[in-house]
């Protein structure tokens, strides 16, 4: 079945620091969707792309849609504690709107 | 806000009982579906549905089925648990605009001993 590769798995940094993560797929998806899950919580929505190229802000969170429609990168600036936590791409590849999920980036920040 | 509400946070069930999910959205949305999450797999597909008593199987279908007798209201049904059954339940729901974007409830962490 289709996958999403998504990088890194892991990240440990300091507060304060900026974070790149990104993901990529041998197919083509028509919208790019990132969520940030907390231990025990379901995935909050973060950022949602929805033309190849796009470039959207939310706050210190920055992500772009690749031009190849194949890849997405999700940027933060300036980490605090608060952003611990598991962040995942997910693209829409159908009409139907059924998701397909990279395996999680899971972020530690240390104050 | 959307908002998606799944009827329990936590659950402990033994093997061989039925056991039901709920999940409640408030926003009208057409579109729900059921995932399960384990650590190292991700999240994974279960049922979905379009639209009122529709269902359609995703990825691990195999010892759940669903019911959808109302719009906002999206139930998964675990036959007779099993202790592989064992992970975290969440329901999505999308439909608004733009429809592809889905919303996630809490989650529910069921064990089954």
């Amino acid at each position: 079945g289709q996958q999403l590769n998504q990088s890194p798995q892991s990240m440990f940094i300091q507060e304060g620091e900026d974070v790149s993560m990104n993901c990529t797929s041998s197919s083509i998806f028509n919208t790019w969707l990132w969520y940030k899950q907390d231990p025990g919580e379901g995935p909050v929505l973060l950022i949602a792309l929805y033309k190849a190229g796009e470039l959207t802000s939310n706050g210190r969170l920055t992500a772009q849609f690749g031009i190849t429609r194949k890849d997405s990168f999700l940027n933060i600036s300036a980490s605090i504690p608060s952003d611990v936590g598991i962040y995942f791409c997910a693209g829409v590849y159908n009409q139907g709107g059924k998701l397909i999920f990279g395996q999680g980036t899971e972020l530690s920040v240390k104050p | 806000d959307v908002k998606v509400t799944q009827s329990s946070r936590y659950l402990v069930k033994r093997t061989g009982e039925k056991v039901f999910l709920e999940c409640v959205q408030d926003m009208d949305h057409e579109n729900m579906f059921w995932y399960r999450q384990d650590p190292g797999l991700g999240l994974r597909l279960i049922y979905f549905s379009y639209d009122v008593k529709m269902k359609e199987k995703g990825d691990i279908p195999e010892g759940y089925s669903v019911s959808r007798e109302k719009k906002e209201r999206f139930s998964l049904i675990l036959e007779s648990a099993s202790t592989n059954q064992t992970s975290m339940y969440l329901c999505a729901s999308s439909g608004g605009y733009p429809k592809e974007t889905q919303y996630f409830g809490p989650g529910t962490r069921l064990l089954v001993l």
